[in-house]
């Protein structure tokens, strides 16, 4: 079965570095999102993709955050500089588009750690 | 207001029981879709069950159902003969057709714990 596929999927970085995770979707998946899951709470979407353009950015902190999907596949969310608060485990996911009947897979995540 | 809102924060069952994992929700869109999620402590978000607004049958897939009222905004999970593996958190989340970017809105989960 075709998965979403995350690195790293664990990062410890110092605060004040700069810190990256790459998602690559399932193939064909046109809708590509990055969710932030701090610990003991429910999932927020950061950013959301349709092929490689924002559609929606708006909770993403965009003077430290930084997202792409340059070619409409896979995608790198970038943190610069990382803050304590930062640390979360950074979920991407993928559905075939923005219909509100296709499910959406996520990857395993990403967990930060930022000391 | 919160769009999704799952008031049990945490439940104990049985092992071989059925638990009920309750969500409502709240849209002004005709159109949405209703998921839930297990999260086991790996992290990794596992889709269990899909149910559409204009669906007419609760949804069901093996051991997971969906408790559709539609009138009272309710999606409520029912998991039956509870196993070991089920342990984990239980999220339920909202796709709305109309709502900008038809992004995925989640609750804020319920953990369950099955006692052998």
């Amino acid at each position: 079965e075709a998965e979403v596929a995350q690195s790293p999927r664990y990062k410890i970085t110092e605060k004040s570095q700069a810190v990256a995770f790459w998602c690559d979707p399932i193939s064909g998946h046109a809708t590509l999102y990055w969710y932030r899951q701090i610990l003991g709470q429910g999932p927020e979407l950061l950013v959301q993709f349709q092929d490689e353009s924002v559609v929606d950015d708006s909770q993403l902190p965009k003077d430290r955050f930084s997202a792409e999907r340059l070619k409409g596949v896979d995608s790198t969310l970038k943190i610069q500089p990382a803050e304590l608060g930062d640390s979360a485990m950074y979920l991407c996911a993928s559905s075939v588009d923005r219909s509100s009947g296709n499910t959406i897979y996520f990857g395993e995540g990403s967990w930060l750690t930022v000391v | 207001a919160q769009k999704i809102t799952q008031t049990q924060p945490g439940m104990f069952v049985q092992e071989k029981e059925a638990v009920t994992l309750d969500c409502t929700y709240d849209t002004s869109d005709p159109s949405y879709g209703l998921f839930w999620y297990k999260q086991p402590s790996s992290g990794e978000m596992i889709f269990l069950i899909y149910q559409g607004s204009y669906d007419q049958q609760n949804a069901t897939e093996g051991r997971y159902s969906l408790n559709f009222q539609k009138a009272r905004k309710s999606a409520n999970l029912v998991i039956s003969a509870s196993q070991l593996g089920d342990s984990a958190m239980y999220f339920c989340a909202m796709r709305e057709a109309f709502a900008a970017g038809n992004k995925l809105t989640f609750g804020g989960g319920t953990r369950v714990l099955v006692k052998p």
